[in-house]
Order: structure tokens, then C-alpha cells, then sequence
């Protein structure tokens, strides 16, 4: 069965700087997905960005990029110029190529001003 | 709705009582998911459906808890004698095949008095 694991319950950065968020998996498939959510507050769930297994190059939308690493089986999620409206609980997740998909417990972020 | 929807926003029932949560997916998606939301938590899986039929109810925690999908579009969870540990938020969300992510609602604040 697959899992996901995310290993810091909280993390805090300052605001504009860098702050990276670890996750790692355990599959024996090939072909998945990955992804990081983001949930504030308001309970929504929302995309932070996504990538494909089979693609190599690392995906990237403005200041989040991950940085996966499919042999070992790690996608972590790079915030830079972090803002105060980055705070949030932060989810990865795995779909499997049956679409199940499974989440970590997740990472509460803090932006400190 | 363009949305995921589920209905009722909130829920308070006694402990015993049964209860029915229905979630209405984006149109289109095959792929629709339950989890189950503690406070601070990440979403735990319950079971998902492809079309009408669950593609795996791994999840479901015991068997008063049962899920339905007759018409391979709106969903509706159903928890038999309710106890307090049911309390939780309960997120629907439904996606297409392959490499599309998740879309959530806003999920359904069950509390068990």
C-alpha cells in the first residue's frame, strides 16, 4: 500500500525568505502524481502545484517549485519570497495510476513578519 | 455550481442517531473521494468511486459507515449510530482520470453530541 509521509508537523519562516517542506513516499508503482496543497482556515483545499513521475524536470509555479527525487522517493515543496498569506497547513499527495489518491498529515507553516 | 458541493455546511446529531452527507461533484469527473478531517490533521482517506461503483472502500473505519454513488454523479456518505469519535470534518472531492488533481468542497462539520 502506498503511503505518504510528511516529517516536520510545524515549520516557521521569516517573511521573503526561503522555507522548504518535506514529504516522502512509499510506492511500488512507476507511474503517479504527485501534489501540494495548500489549506488555510477557511478549510479550502486548494493546488499549490503539481508533477508527473515520468517527467523529469521539476515543476514550478512562480515562487513554488518542488524538488522531486523519484529514486528516493522524496517531493519537497520550496516557497520562496514567502508572504504573510503563505501561512497555512500544507498537504502532498500521491494518485496512484487507479486514481486513489492518498494525502501526508501535514505541515503547518508560520510567516513571521 | 462549477464547484464541488456538499450539503449540510454543518451537522449536529446525538450519539446513536444515523446521518447522511451528500456531496455533488463537478460535472464530468468520474473519480469522486470521501475523507475524513480531524483538527490539525491531515484528510484520511475513506473510499473512492470510479463512475458508480467504489474502486476501493479500504478506508471506511467500520461498517456503520457506508457510501453510495447510484447514478455515477452525487454521492452520499451514510454513518449508522453515530458515536462522538465519528465527530469530524468530512471532505467529498472528485477528479478526472490520470494526472488531474483533486477539487474539494468545503467539506461537512460533523459533531456527535
Amino acid at each position: 500500500a502506498q503511503t505518504v509521509t510528511q516529517s516536520q508537523p510545524e515549520m516557521s519562516v521569516q517573511e521573503a525568505e526561503t522555507v522548504t517542506l518535506s514529504c516522502t513516499y512509499d510506492t511500488s508503482e512507476s507511474d503517479y502524481y504527485l501534489f501540494w496543497y495548500k489549506q488555510p482556515p477557511s478549510r479550502q483545499m486548494i493546488l499549490v502545484i503539481r508533477q508527473e513521475a515520468y517527467k523529469q524536470q521539476n515543476a514550478t509555479e512562480n515562487r513554488f517549485s518542488v524538488n522531486f527525487q523519484k529514486a528516493a522517493k522524496s517531493f519537497s515543496l520550496k516557497i520562496s519570497d514567502s508572504q504573510l498569506g503563505d501561512a497555512a497547513m500544507y498537504f502532498c499527495a500521491y494518485k496512484n495510476r487507479d486514481d486513489k489518491i492518498i494525502f501526508g498529515k501535514g505541515t503547518r507553516l508560520h510567516i513571521l513578519p | 455550481g462549477a464547484g464541488v458541493s456538499q450539503t449540510p455546511s454543518n451537522k449536529v446529531t446525538e450519539k446513536g442517531k444515523y446521518v447522511e452527507l451528500r456531496c455533488d461533484p463537478i460535472s464530468g469527473h468520474t473519480a469522486l473521494y470521501w475523507y475524513r478531517q480531524s483538527l490539525g490533521q491531515g484528510p484520511e482517506f475513506l473510499i473512492y468511486f470510479q463512475g458508480t461503483g467504489a474502486a476501493d472502500d479500504s478506508g471506511l473505519p467500520n461498517d456503520r459507515f457506508f457510501a453510495v454513488r447510484p447514478e455515477g454523479s452525487v454521492s452520499t456518505l451514510k454513518i449508522q449510530r453515530t458515536e462522538r469519535g465519528d465527530s469530524a470534518v468530512y471532505l467529498c472531492a472528485s477528479s478526472l482520470k490520470g494526472k488531474t488533481e483533486a477539487f474539494f468542497g468545503q467539506g461537512t462539520r460533523l459533531t456527535v453530541v
